[in-house]
């Protein structure tokens, strides 16, 4: 089974308006993390915003928030009064376990985000 | 900010050369890790590295492939006998500590092509 899911292969928005990037995730460990990155044209991955299972309240990063709903186990990334320069292709990813646990970061498949002017 | 740095941005090589990818995590992380991204798909896991040895491995880091931080700032990754499904971005990452709140921190990543 996929262990993160982003189903929206490409999402259009325009300019100045909020979009959210869906994302659900499969886990059975209590402990996990939840990170969106972006990734623009020029190939970089950019750290966005984190959210930890334990967290009792949605993350937020300026014009970035995450909705997080623990009984669907759906972390969406919601980009408010969206700008040119967040075209780009976002991936969600997670992290499982305990501080020693498992390392490695699974990502999804992305979400390629266009901004309209 | 700090930054994990790595170089080349682009190599292309010969199929069966060896390759050395390199990069130099942020200062005060212990925590390594090489991705790499088929042109089109998603990032994929290769390894992990810690203390100096490898902590953990997926199934595509075979024998072809080797890791090693010969010194305090360099961590690298080599590919002895490239093979054309090796063309990919690598991303080369560094975290302060593992565990689900540790975030990491990925360069801006190295296009090798085989041809």
């Amino acid at each position: 089974a996929q262990k993160i899911t982003q189903t929206q292969p490409g999402m259009f928005v325009q300019e100045k308006e909020a979009v959210t990037l869906d994302c659900t995730y499969d886990t059975s460990d209590p402990s996990y993390g939840l990170f969106w990155y972006k990734q623009p044209s020029s190939g970089e991955m950019i750290f966005l915003i984190y959210q930890g299972s334990y967290d009792q309240q949605n993350a937020t990063e300026g014009r970035y928030s995450l909705n997080f709903q623990k009984a669907r186990k759906s972390a969406n990334l919601v980009i408010s009064a969206s700008q040119l320069g967040d075209s780009a292709m976002y991936f969600c990813a997670m992290r499982e376990g305990q501080q020693g646990g498992s390392e490695k970061l699974v990502f999804g498949k992305g979400t390629k985000l266009t901004v309209n002017p | 900010e700090p930054e994990v740095t790595q170089t080349p941005s682009h190599q292309v090589t010969q199929m069966g050369q060896e390759v050395i990818l390199r990069c130099v995590p942020i200062s005060n992380h212990l925590y390594f890790y090489w991705y790499r991204q088929i042109l089109g798909q998603k990032v994929e896991f290769l390894v992990s590295f810690y203390n100096n040895e490898i902590s953990e491995k997926s199934e595509i880091f075979d024998d072809q492939f080797s890791v090693e931080r010969p010194d305090g700032s360099n961590f690298t990754l080599k590919i002895r006998s490239t093979k054309l499904e090796d063309s990919a971005m690598y991303f080369c990452a560094s975290s302060e500590r593992t565990g689900s709140g540790s975030p990491l921190h990925f360069g801006n990543g190295t296009r090798l092509t085989v041809t």
